[in-house]
């Protein structure tokens, strides 16, 4: 099936900004995505991008795609010690009825004081 | 509390035994998501359905899993014959179909097969 990549791990001292980077192989894809979850907990929609977008922000997130490249990045401002979490990246492939999600294997934010 | 909610949160049982687990998604959404989350890894996708109609399941999802949603509300995952393989997370997630790219998840449910 198609790929979703991600780095494993990021870790960024408190106040810093963070960039969480995705590539993806997919280019039908409709919807692009960023989850987040912490420890023992289900996932958290934290924003999304319509593909024929290149960048929407939303209070500390900026989501920048580049669908030339298939390249999708997540930064996070002023970084908190409650940021503390894995991100997925994920697609909504235009290939499939029902618009299920594939996903990365997640990159580890660790936010240190 | 109006979101996603499953149980149960945590389930142990021994190998060959059958489980079952529910989800129950957030009021009036019609589309319904499985997905089996494994240690280090994303989500993978399991079935949907739209209503009360499984329209989509994944290679992931062998013979021994089973899922309704015979009301087009709640929705049960079973699988026969447990295997060690099957430890893992199982996150439902639901949406509706005027806003189908927003995917709500519920908690999940954590399976360990012993």
């Amino acid at each position: 099936g198609e790929d979703v990549e991600q780095s494993l791990f990021l870790s960024v001292r408190e106040g810093d900004s963070s960039v969480i980077n995705c590539t993806y192989t997919d280019s039908s894809s409709t919807y692009l995505y960023w989850y987040k979850q912490e420890p023992g907990a289900g996932l958290q929609l934290l924003t999304y991008i319509f593909s024929n977008m290149d960048m929407k922000q939303d209070q500390r997130l900026t989501v920048l795609l580049n669908k030339k490249d298939k390249h999708l990045s997540l930064r996070i401002a002023d970084t908190q010690t409650g940021d503390s979490a894995i991100y997925f990246c994920a697609e909504s492939p235009n290939s499939n009825s029902g618009y299920a999600l594939n996903f990365g294997k997640g990159t580890s934010l660790l936010v240190t004081p | 509390d109006t979101g996603v909610s499953q149980n149960p949160r945590h389930k142990i049982t021994k190998r060959g035994q059958n489980v079952t687990f529910r989800c129950d998604p957030i009021s009036e959404h019609n589309r319904l998501y499985w997905y089996r989350q494994t240690l280090g890894q994303g989500p993978e996708f399991l079935t949907y359905f739209q209503n009360e109609a499984q329209l989509e399941k994944s290679r992931l999802l062998s013979d021994r899993f089973s899922a309704e949603r015979p009301k087009g509300s709640f929705s049960t995952l079973e699988i026969q014959r447990t295997e060690q393989g099957d430890s893992a997370m199982y996150l439902c997630a639901s949406s509706l179909g005027s806003s189908w790219q927003t995917q709500y998840f519920g908690p999940g449910t954590r399976l360990l097969v012993l």
